[in-house]
């Protein structure tokens, strides 16, 4: 079982709409939570970094993370075709961790919003 | 402010052969780290530097190396190529080693014949 899993989609939404994404994770060492953004042929952008428990917001999107549950989400309100792309999460240990500085990956999720 | 820069960002080699990929982090990052990104086995982790000095790497056999530069700047090298070392090869700078956020570099795509 991978320590964290992501559903693959892919996922095709038409503009304007809501987006949720997820990830799950077994792994309750992971303290910080991070969501990137990776178009074709590109590197990852990061997009929202967590390290709590609740919601995070940053313009149309919003980070949840809930460590009871170990379980995160995205949300992407008014989606927009520039948003096609592929979406992974990655989680870290706490500092005083071994291997801090380590990121693990989801598989990624491929988006397509269509106008 | 300049992002991470890596060169070159294509690599063809063949087999057996060997490659150094390099890595520039943001101006003023201290902690450069190495991924491997294959459509199979999404992104994985290779190694990460801070001062010079590996301080982690993940489940990669030894042809795979790295080292850290005085000035923060990194290399990888992959020794006698194999045809499944053909992936994305991303770095990732931070500031330090912990608590930072990882901004990526565009990569090198190596290919592997």
């Amino acid at each position: 079982q991978k320590e964290v899993e992501q559903d693959p989609g892919p996922l095709s939404v038409p503009e304007g709409a809501i987006v949720s994404l997820n990830c799950t994770y077994s792994n309750s060492a992971f303290q910080y939570f991070m969501w990137y953004r990776q178009y074709s042929r590109k590197g990852p952008e990061l997009l929202m970094y967590t390290y709590s428990s609740g919601n995070k917001e940053d313009g149309r999107f919003t980070a949840q993370v809930d460590k009871s549950s170990k379980y995160i989400s995205l949300f992407i309100r008014d989606s927009q075709p520039s948003d096609s792309a592929t979406y992974l999460c990655a989680m870290r240990v706490g500092a005083g961790g071994t291997s801090y500085g380590k990121l693990t990956f989801g598989q990624g999720t491929i988006l397509t919003v269509h106008p | 402010k300049a992002g991470v820069t890596q060169t070159p960002r294509y690599l063809i080699k063949t087999r057996g052969q060997q490659v150094t990929l390099s890595c520039s982090p943001i101006s003023g990052h201290r902690s450069v780290s190495w991924y491997q990104q294959t459509p199979g086995q999404g992104l994985q982790f290779l190694f990460e530097y801070f001062s010079e000095t590996q301080r982690n790497k993940g489940n990669f056999p030894g042809r795979f190396s790295g080292r850290q530069f005085s000035n923060s700047r990194s290399e990888m090298n992959v020794s006698t190529l194999e045809l499944g070392d053909s992936a994305l090869y991303l770095c990732a700078s931070s500031l330090t080693l912990a608590l930072d956020e990882q901004f990526f570099g565009p990569g090198t795509r190596l290919t592997v014949l």
